[in-house]
């Protein structure tokens, strides 16, 4: 299967500022990548769909302009959280799809807005 | 669009019993179920999928079923032990589209 990193595991960032974290394929080239954000005992929301070379496509809900996403490569996908606020504090877990449509997932970015 | 229900949302067994998560979902179109584990403050881990074309496989201690009849899709993990703690994830997928259930959190008592 695909290994996926993420960078960083964790991060504090202050009120205002802006934050990026990057997810990797390391072993597979990949065209779609996803992300998802998780609230504590809750499941995955999936955020928007990462598609290399075009623009993400977003889920209903989730602002475009305050999660920027970047596919630049097939290997690299990155969400920047602008304008951090303490409400955006979560758990991002970003995923890639691997050969036969199967979904292989980062460690997760712990986010803190303080 | 697609449903996926998980059940039960809390599951606690003895060490050594087998455990059993099942999930049901709603579009027939649905040909790929996979099973994720996720251990505290990780990323979901895929464990065991299966595909439409396919009832049943097993992997050492997990298995997974699929009834596409019923639309149910079932994860059972025999001879429990304590690291099978983690909260498990169904998820249900047409082509990239992907449907989560709402997680198991299981515990292993030693």
């Amino acid at each position: 299967g695909a290994v996926v990193s993420q960078h960083p595991s964790r991060v504090i960032c202050k009120s205002g500022t802006s934050v990026k974290i990057e997810c990797r394929s390391l072993d597979f080239q990949a065209t779609t990548m996803f992300w998802y954000r998780q609230f504590p005992k809750q499941s995955l929301m999936l955020m928007a769909t990462s598609n290399e070379g075009s623009k993400a496509t977003y889920e209903q809900g989730v602002e475009k302009d305050k999660f920027l996403i970047n596919h630049a490569s097939l290997t690299l996908s990155t969400l920047t959280v602008t304008s951090a606020h303490p409400e955006d504090s979560s758990f991002y877990i970003c995923s890639v799809e691997g050969e036969g449509n199967t979904i292989y997932f980062g460690e997760g970015s712990w986010l803190t807005v303080v | 669009g697609e449903n996926v229900e998980q059940h039960p949302s809390t599951l606690s067994v003895q060490e050594g019993d087998s455990a059993v998560i099942k999930c049901t979902y709603s579009d027939s179109a649905s040909n790929y179920f996979p099973w994720y584990k996720q251990e505290l403050g990780k990323g979901p881990q895929l464990i065991i999928d299966i595909r439409s074309n396919v009832g049943e496989k097993k992997d050492q201690r997990i298995a997974v079923t699929l009834n596409k009849t019923a639309k149910h899709f079932s994860l059972h993990i025999t001879e429990t032990q304590p690291e099978d703690s983690a909260v498990y994830f169904c998820a249900a997928s047409y082509g990239n589209q992907f449907y989560f259930g709402t997680g198991t959190s299981l515990t292993v008592i030693p």
